[in-house]
């Protein structure tokens, strides 16, 4: 258990259905970084948070949003949705941003649109 | 700009083979480097790290070392076995003041047959 927590695991749904993706980051951590991983694109940096505010955007569809509450819980909410957004979703956190010695990953949500 | 580029894969070795995957970088300022492993159906667990020129990242007998001159971090095991077969990840965060997001390469695969 990496001590980052993300829900659920697995996730099916329709095209043009809208989702909630949950992370938790793990305790003491303030940053918290989502990813999609999908065959053709690999691994894609989508947002940053930081103790609450949003840090850094990187591939991230107009579609989608996200959030850091005060409990710094985090959830990546996707919309509009289309078969290519089926994918790994991962979160991750550091205890500060830029971290160096590296981010810690929950387990991923893998999402399939149908 | 900031990016990884590793060798592409698939990579299949016999146990006991030696195994190296090649990364190479391009980063302004100076990165932190990481393997990264992701095995079947599982999240990214941080494998090794290094901060800084001629450090060598080691864990669980795989090894790494920063070389600045050529821009590489080049992965390294002795022996494989075959649960060390996964999916491997070279990535960096850039220097200071760099936004700090971790960037991944496209990941080799690595399968070792018994």
């Amino acid at each position: 258990d990496s001590g980052v927590t993300q829900t659920p695991k697995h996730l099916i749904t329709a095209t043009g259905q809208r989702v909630t993706l949950r992370c938790s980051p793990r305790s003491g951590d303030l940053s918290v970084y989502w990813y999609q991983q999908s065959l053709d694109q690999g691994l894609q940096f989508l947002i940053q948070y930081y103790n609450g505010e949003e840090r850094a955007k990187g591939n991230i569809l107009e579609r989608f949003s996200a959030q850091q509450f005060p409990d710094l819980h985090s959830e990546l909410n996707l919309s509009s949705l289309e078969l290519g957004d089926s994918a790994l979703y991962f979160c991750a956190s550091s205890p500060l941003p830029g971290q160096r010695r590296g981010y810690t990953f929950g387990s991923g949500t893998r999402l399939t649109v149908v | 700009g900031n990016s990884v580029t590793q060798m592409e894969g698939p990579v299949t070795l016999s146990e006991e083979a030696f195994l190296t995957i090649n990364c190479t970088y391009t980063a302004t300022g100076y990165p932190s480097l990481f393997w990264y492993v992701q095995y079947p159906g599982e999240g990214l667990q941080l494998l090794l790290k290094a901060t800084k020129a001629d450090d060598k990242g080691s864990n669980k007998g795989f090894e790494a070392t920063y070389r600045k001159e050529t821009t590489s971090f080049h992965l390294e095991k002795g022996s494989v076995q075959v649960s060390d077969s996964a999916v491997y990840f070279c990535a960096l965060i850039p220097g200071e003041n760099q936004g700090g997001k971790l960037i991944f390469g496209q990941g080799t695969e690595l399968s070792v047959k018994p």
